[in-house]
């Protein structure tokens, strides 16, 4: 079974302007994470999509990060404007419904603002 | 709101048995999940307790007590490959999302 796919590995921006994040999760997990993991933390959620509607992005900075998952399959995380404290590493996770004990996490991007 | 605490560093030998504890207060409550992650990976699935317990998986154990709202995973005959940082995560909530607390660090000597 593939894994999920993030793209890219790594991107470094200037502050201000602004990021994309892709994700390509397990085929058939219904229920797809973006989380944001700050060196030395652990994963903060983000948002939660259940096919392609958003079950929870409470935790979302809306005034700068937007995500979207077209027809319940691919999401994209964007940022914009990006700021000093957005350098982490962005992982997307995806579960089968009923499993959300167990999360399948892609590598990240790893994204430095300077 | 949740909140999860564990320590931060821990330090043992190749060999040896290490445990790793996580307190936790939260609402909603379902399981305790646990995480492995190496330097620049992804956070891997270890171990997930729903009922109170010890939950046994080759070297790595993992023990809930909900009452007390605590739980530990436990590794076994340390390898210098189990060197990595460790995640408990509480799964709790009506959207059922896991809450994850800020890791420890531990470091397996020869």
């Amino acid at each position: 079974e593939a894994g999920v796919a993030q793209s890219p590995r790594y991107k470094i921006i200037e502050k201000r302007q602004s990021v994309a994040f892709w994700c390509n999760p397990i085929s058939g997990h219904a229920t797809l994470y973006w989380y944001q993991q700050i060196l030395g933390q652990g994963p903060k959620l983000l948002i939660q999509f259940q096919n392609n509607g958003v079950v929870d992005d409470s935790q979302l900075p809306k005034d700068r990060f937007s995500a979207e998952r077209l027809k319940g399959v691919d999401s994209t995380l964007k940022i914009q404007p990006a700021k000093l404290e957005d350098s982490a590493v962005y992982l997307c996770a995806s579960s089968l419904a009923g499993t959300e004990k167990s999360y399948t996490f892609g590598s990240g991007t790893r994204l430095t603002v300077v | 709101g949740q909140s999860l605490e564990q320590p931060s560093e821990v330090t043992a030998v190749e060999g040896a048995i290490v445990q790793i504890n996580c307190t936790y207060q939260t609402s909603g409550f379902y399981g305790l999940s646990w995480y492995q992650q190496h330097d620049g990976g992804a956070p891997t699935f270890l171990s997930y307790n729903a009922l109170d317990g010890l939950e046994e998986t080759g070297r790595f154990s993992s023990f809930l007590s909900r009452s007390d709202s605590y739980g530990y995973l436990l590794l076994q005959e340390l390898q210098m490959k189990d060197s990595a940082s460790y995640f408990c995560a509480v799964l709790s909530g009506s959207a059922r999302q896991l809450t994850f607390g800020s890791g420890t660090q531990l470091t397996v000597l020869p």
